[in-house]
């Protein structure tokens, strides 16, 4: 069965830094693999997913993303966060075996202080 | 509808009391989830439909929990005899149901229940 580990808990990094949040996955088949964001008091919202092809895959809000096979990782970057980027962030992955479950991280608390 | 809709948005019970949930999906999707999230935890899958049809109920943590979706639209979480356990953000969430697995989803605002 599919897992997810997102390691970091919470993170907090200064306006305008770089910022990694970390995913890893466990899958004994191919998989699909999504970042979704949730802000406070809001439903989850997709910020990008790598389905096949390139292995870095571009998102909303200036994010971007990394599938490492090898590595079995799926690690969020963005080069320079803003305030407005505080939220909470979660991994999901879904098996390529004809299904449409999906598994999701515990979920990384970015906080971004001015 | 415009989004993913649910209600109640809150829902305070006593323990031993039947609770419905009820999640209405944007109107052109086909696929419709449930999934469980405890404070401090990511959303767990319960259960999805696909229309009206169910073919996953893996996630469903007893047979005390259900869920339905009869005409393929709007769908309920029913949960019987409410435990202290079952307290915890319930969120729904829907997509077109043309890619299995790599499907977006949309999630609505979620319904907090707190079992007391």
């Amino acid at each position: 069965a599919q897992s997810v580990t997102q390691l970091d808990s919470q993170v907090p990094v200064f306006e305008e830094a770089p910022v990694e949040l970390r995913c890893n996955y466990s899958s004994s088949v191919s998989v699909y693999l999504f970042w979704y964001v949730q802000y406070p008091n809001q439903g989850l919202q997709l910020l990008l997913k790598y389905l096949s092809g390139s292995t870095l895959v571009k998102g909303i809000n200036g994010f971007e993303a990394e599938f490492n096979k090898s590595q079995t990782s799926f690690h969020l970057r963005k080069p320079s966060v803003h305030i407005s980027d505080t939220a909470e962030y979660f991994c999901a992955v879904s098996e390529n075996s004809g299904t449409y479950k999906y598994i999701f991280g515990t979920g990384t608390r970015l906080k971004v202080l001015a | 509808g415009a989004g993913v809709s649910q209600s109640p948005r809150y829902k305070v019970t006593k323990r031993g009391q039947d609770v419905t949930l009820r999640c209405d999906p944007i109107s052109s999707h086909a696929t419709l989830y449930w999934y469980q999230q405890a404070l401090g935890q990511g959303p767990e899958f319960l259960t999805y439909f696909n229309y009206e049809a169910q073919p996953d109920k893996s996630g469903l943590p007893s047979d005390r929990f259900s869920a339905e979706r009869p005409e393929g639209s709007i769908s309920t979480l029913t949960i019987q005899r409410t435990e202290q356990r079952d307290s915890a953000m319930y969120r729904c969430a829907s997509s077109l149901g043309t890619g299995v697995g790599t499907d977006t989803q949309y999630f609505g605002p979620g319904t907090r229940l707190t079992v007391l």
